[in-house]
């Protein structure tokens, strides 16, 4: 079936860095999502790319969708502690209206 | 956030006892998700809904039951819980007609011992 990677599993930065998580899924994807989840809480809709090669930002999050729309990246430049948590990407399931998650990325910040 | 509640929030419960979880919205959505989320796996959908008395598998099916008798509520049955099953238990809802972003509930942990 259709499955979406997520690398790295966990991710410790200092404070100020750079952070970067990659998806990929094991088919093209009409969209890919990507979702935030508080340490505690619960997933949070981040954003939607729809279009091959699509970039968006939000503030420091930079969102790539891949040319083949089978790869995504979220970038986070200079990390502050409020972006701790659990990214996932998702994307989804061909011809239901459903989705697949990635495993997440959980970041860790040293202040 | 959307009006998506869940009940109970928290439920510690022995081998063997049925358990029903309890997912409520307020936003009259036709799509409802069941997803659970274990460490290292993410979040994996156990059944989903596309009407009332409308449901589907998803890929952890095994020891899970649903029913949606009327739009606002869609229940999750553990026929006989096991160990296996302790979990987070994600509701989750359309954000809107025509797309497939979703908004979660807050969760509910059940412990299974």
């Amino acid at each position: 079936g259709q499955q979406v990677m997520q690398i790295p599993q966990y991710q410790h930065v200092q404070e100020g860095e750079d952070f970067t998580t990659y998806c990929n899924s094991s088919t093209t994807l009409s969209n890919i999502q990507w979702y935030k989840q508080r340490p505690g809480g619960h997933p949070v809709f981040l954003i939607q790319l729809v279009k091959s090669g699509e970039v968006k930002k939000q503030k420091r999050l930079t969102f790539q969708f891949g040319e083949a729309k089978k790869n995504s990246s979220l970038h986070i430049t200079a990390t502050q502690t409020t972006d701790v948590g659990t990214y996932f990407c998702a994307g989804p399931n061909q011809g239901a209206q459903k989705l697949v998650f990635g495993q997440g990325t959980r970041l860790t910040i040293n202040p | 956030d959307a009006g998506i509640t869940q009940s109970p929030r928290h439920k510690v419960t022995e081998t063997g006892t049925p358990v029903t979880l309890r997912c409520h919205q307020t936003e009259n959505h036709r799509y409802m998700y069941w997803y659970r989320q274990d460490p290292g796996h993410g979040l994996r959908l156990i059944h989903y809904s596309y009407g009332v008395k409308d449901t589907d598998k998803g890929e952890v099916s095994d020891g899970y039951s649903v029913s949606r008798s009327k739009t606002e509520d869609f229940l999750l049955t553990l026929e006989s819980a096991t160990s296996s099953q302790t979990s987070v238990y994600f509701c989750a809802i359309n954000r809107a007609a025509g797309t497939d972003t979703q908004y979660f509930g807050p969760g509910t942990r059940l412990t299974v011992l």
